[in-house]
């Protein structure tokens, strides 16, 4: 069965800690995803990787990087926390394989962010 | 600028009738839709997919329609049930881009 963990489902941080957000899935995928759920503004990518050590900014990447050195593993870090990134964190992987679930993303649990 | 948009925020509606969830688009390029549904402080869930081939895809309670003149497609859910309750996401790719998602649609469905 398909599978995408995320290694907290919750955590409080303060402001100006780094904080590490970790994704692990078992269907070797080669595609992942991070994104950011807020109430109004939908789910929102922050950074995607097609394959292990590559990585792309998605459409809010500012105050996030990421780390791909194991194709199952896909971290998402913010380097310096802020009260503006306390939202919901999720991960996503996807196959590039023809034929099988194109285009289907595969979501992990979240993890429920708060800044204080 | 908001690729693929879901104008209706929330939507109630009573058991037993249907739920008709409304997704626009704006990208000519994307050639694949999908529809995914969350609960509260879970992930979200593959529902149903179409292939800009196609103008509809059954499956169960879930049919999604294409109109791809109106760049328009709708989720509708028959017969609705109170499990239904949800957050609906419309999204849409094409090649291996990522998928853009709409803003969502809180539906209610009432006993």
């Amino acid at each position: 069965d398909v599978k995408v963990t995320q290694s907290s489902r919750y955590l409080v941080k303060r402001t100006g800690e780094k904080v590490f957000l970790e994704c692990v899935q078992d269907m070797d995928h080669e595609n992942m995803f991070w994104y950011r759920q807020d109430p109004g503004l939908g789910l929102r990518l922050i950074y995607f990787s097609y394959d292990v050590k590559m990585k792309e900014k998605g459409d809010i990447p500012e105050g996030y990087s990421v780390s791909r050195e194991k194709k199952e593993r896909f971290s998402l870090i913010l380097e310096s926390a802020s009260t503006n990134q306390t939202s919901m964190y999720l991960c996503a992987s996807k196959n590039n394989h023809p034929g099988q679930g194109k285009g289907e993303q595969y979501f992990g649990p979240g993890t429920r962010l708060t800044v204080t | 600028d908001q690729q693929v948009k879901q104008n209706s925020p929330s939507l109630s509606v009573q058991e037993g009738r249907i739920s008709i969830l409304n997704c626009d688009y704006t990208n000519s390029m994307f050639d694949y839709f999908l529809w995914y549904k969350k609960y509260p402080a879970e992930g979200p869930t593959f529902l149903i997919s179409i292939s800009s081939i196609k103008d509809k895809n059954e499956d169960g309670r879930f049919t999604v329609f294409l109109n791809k003149s109106a760049k328009h497609l709708s989720l509708h859910i028959v017969p609705s049930q109170p499990g239904d309750s949800a957050v609906y996401f419309c999204a849409a790719f094409s090649g291996n881009t990522p998928l853009v998602f709409g803003k969502g649609t809180r539906l209610s469905v009432i006993a």
